[in-house]
């Protein structure tokens, strides 16, 4: 079982609307989480990140982490074409020498 | 230069070879990470710099696979006597942070490697 765990898709929504994308764990010593976007042939870039569980929003972008459930997901309002990509989670423990990525999740945002 | 910078940022090679790949991160980042994307896959951790540690070699597949980082700065991925499994697009990431636990890694482009 991999310690990260993320449906590859592909996703296909039309423009304007609500984008969920989901990660669960396994490893309970996960508690930095974070969702990054990657163009293709460019390298991920970070989108957002949260410490522990809770909430964060930053613009048409919200960031949930449920600890208890070992979930993580990845809200993407008013969604546009240009945000088509691939969206890849990510997370740490506090010796955080390794970030696991999950497999990413491809997403089309059709105009 | 502003960003991470990867060379070469295209590599065909036959299978037996060995290849090196180079990273340059950000000047005054103390943690350097690679990573493996496989086509349509995520990102496989491979090894991590931090400082003067200590290097995290957990994620290397093989001992065909090593990695240095000469003078807390440049690092170069070389893998021996190459496999076509070996075919992948390998990243180098840097991070300013001591533990590197925020996230906050910047990416290069990546070096696509071909096995033929």
């Amino acid at each position: 079982q991999k310690e990260v765990e993320q449906d590859p898709g592909p996703l296909s929504v039309p423009e304007g609307a609500i984008v969920s994308l989901n990660c669960t764990y396994s490893n309970s010593a996960f508690q930095y989480f974070m969702w990054y976007r990657q163009y293709s042939r460019k390298g991920p870039e970070l989108l957002m990140y949260t410490y522990s569980s809770g909430n964060k929003e930053d613009g048409r972008f919200t960031a949930q982490v449920d600890k208890s459930s070992k979930y993580i997901s990845l809200f993407i309002r008013d969604s546009q074409p240009s945000d088509s990509a691939t969206y890849l989670c990510a997370m740490s423990g506090s010796s955080a020498s390794k970030i696991i990525f999950g497999s990413g999740t491809r997403l089309s945002i059709r105009p | 230069g502003a960003g991470v910078s990867q060379s070469p940022s295209n590599k065909v090679t036959e299978k037996g070879k060995d290849v090196e790949l180079r990273c340059d991160p950000i000047s005054g980042h103390t943690a350097l990470y690679w990573y493996r994307q496989s086509l349509g896959q995520g990102l496989e951790f491979l090894i991590y710099f931090q400082g003067n540690s200590a290097p995290d070699k957990s994620g290397l597949p093989s001992d065909r696979f090593s990695a240095e980082r000469t003078g807390g700065s440049v690092s170069t991925l070389t893998i021996q006597r190459t496999q076509q499994e070996d075919s992948a697009v390998y990243l180098c990431a840097s991070s300013p942070r001591a533990q590197g636990n925020t996230g906050e890694l910047f990416f290069g482009e990546g070096s696509r490697l071909t096995v033929l």
